[in-house]
């Protein structure tokens, strides 16, 4: 089991690119999540969603599109870039409990810079 | 809406010590409340998880309490080891369909 993958690990856009931010897990987990984490902000949930066909705004969703077209896969999309978005992204699951009666199982992360 | 407070200043403490970190939240009590654990570079992985009816949970050399009256949480980690050396997050659910919210986090530094 590779659990929850994240691709790309590192990235650099120029402001004003859009790219899509890629995740899947192989657990069959029902809820799955994308966060940003921030130096001294702790992680911020961005975008989540709790079956396929089925997403919802976190706490800062401006600036990015999810969809949830199978269990599998999440992506997130950036669709024109912006310096305030250099972050470091995480992808989470859970199982069919939700996020706050399972454990939630993180991805490796991807390190965005926009310049 | 809900805040979640965590020690902002790092924790040194000397092997073989208790290490307890704190976490304070306003509003509701949250049903359920996380702990994880975060190494530098990596994802954040799950430690504990206690109900707002429990007051204790305890794994290996972990025990985490939960107070609703207080609208805290202390982390503790008995006979502490540099291996311990990591930054510790907790989360609370916000009953809103499943939106978990983290704290910022406190880095703890165990020294042989």
């Amino acid at each position: 089991n590779a659990g929850v993958t994240q691709t790309p690990k590192f990235q650099v856009l120029k402001t004003g690119q859009s790219m899509t931010l890629q995740c899947a897990q192989d657990m069959n987990h029902e809820y799955m999540s994308w966060y940003r984490q921030d130096p001294g902000m702790g992680l911020r949930l961005i975008h989540y969603s709790v079956g396929a066909g089925i997403t919802d705004q976190g706490e800062v969703p401006n600036g990015y599109n999810v969809s949830r077209s199978t269990t599998e896969d999440f992506p997130l999309r950036l669709l024109s870039a912006a310096p305030s978005q250099t972050s470091v992204y995480f992808c989470a699951t859970a199982g069919t409990g939700g996020a706050g009666t399972d454990t939630q199982y993180f991805g490796p992360g991807t390190r965005l810079t926009v310049l | 809406s809900q805040k979640i407070e965590q020690n902002s200043e790092a924790l040194n403490i000397q092997e073989g010590k208790t290490a307890t970190l704190t976490c304070n939240y306003t509003n509701y009590s949250p049903a359920y409340l996380q702990w994880y654990r975060q190494d530098p570079g990596r994802g954040p992985v799950f430690l504990l998880l206690i109900r707002e009816n429990e007051k204790e949970k305890r794994k290996e050399r972990l025990k985490v309490t939960f107070d609703t009256t207080l609208k805290q949480s202390l982390f503790h980690i008995t006979a502490s080891q540099p291996a311990d050396s990591a930054t510790y997050l907790c989360a609370l659910d916000m009953m809103q369909g499943g939106k978990l919210i983290f704290g910022q986090g406190t880095e703890l530094s165990v020294k042989p």
